[in-house]
């Protein structure tokens, strides 16, 4: 798997955009980019994931680089309750398992 | 709701006392996954079921076992608690969903070793 770089923290007014970076620059052909989050004492919850190209859902925005050395997770307008460690993980087509790194401590400010 | 059960959210053992942990899921998912979380740390995987198949991660102690009876019960014993056991136990479920798995975790039991 992916070596990942990620910011220790990031602060985020509320209700602006947070843009989470994520560095992932061995990441090979055949390895998705997974973001999960972990609201404190609670279990992880998968956010969203993509492959190659830019990703929607509810939750958030995914924008991967063209040479996919590198990806940002947005949260269009950060609401209190997104106050979380975001995790970005590489992981192989297939893989049943994911490899938690440090992650991205996001706190949301009012 | 479809959901990852864990009981107990906390659990108190006492230094080499045997000590089980539960998780139960109505998700009929085919995956299961147990994760150590110590403080300020993140979560370390120590093993999975796929279906009956036991995979343990190669830096698990074995001190650490695991049981899945059924698709819904998966069950982690920890054979002789020490005080470095201590820590957040996450069980988590997925299945295939067309070359990835998208993981659905419980809340975690606490665990703390007197």
């Amino acid at each position: 798997d992916a070596k990942t770089t990620q910011p220790p923290s990031m602060d985020c007014a509320e209700g602006r955009a947070a843009n989470l970076p994520c560095n992932h620059s061995t990441i090979s052909g055949n390895e998705y980019v997974y973001w999960y989050r972990q609201i404190h004492s609670q279990g992880p919850q998968y956010i969203i994931h993509g492959l190659k190209n830019n990703e929607t859902n509810e939750m958030a925005s995914l924008i991967i680089t063209e040479d996919r050395k590198s990806s940002t997770l947005i949260l269009p307008h950060a609401t209190l309750r997104d106050t979380a460690v975001y995790y970005c993980i590489p992981t192989i087509q297939g893989a049943q398992k994911l490899v938690f790194g440090q992650g991205t401590r996001l706190t949301i400010n009012p | 709701d479809a959901m990852v059960i864990q009981n107990p959210r906390y659990q108190v053992t006492q230094f080499g006392k045997p000590v089980t942990l539960s998780c139960s899921q109505t998700l009929n998912h085919n995956v299961m996954y147990w994760y150590q979380q110590k403080s300020s740390q993140a979560p370390k995987l120590l093993f999975h079921y796929y279906d009956k198949d036991f995979n343990n991660e190669a830096d698990t102690p074995d001190n650490f076992q695991s049981r899945r009876p059924n698709t819904s019960f998966c069950f982690l014993d920890i054979r002789s608690p020490g005080l470095g056991d201590a820590a957040m136990y996450l069980c988590a479920t997925s299945r295939d969903r067309g070359g990835y798995y998208e993981q659905y975790f419980g809340p975690g039991t606490r665990l703390t070793v007197t």
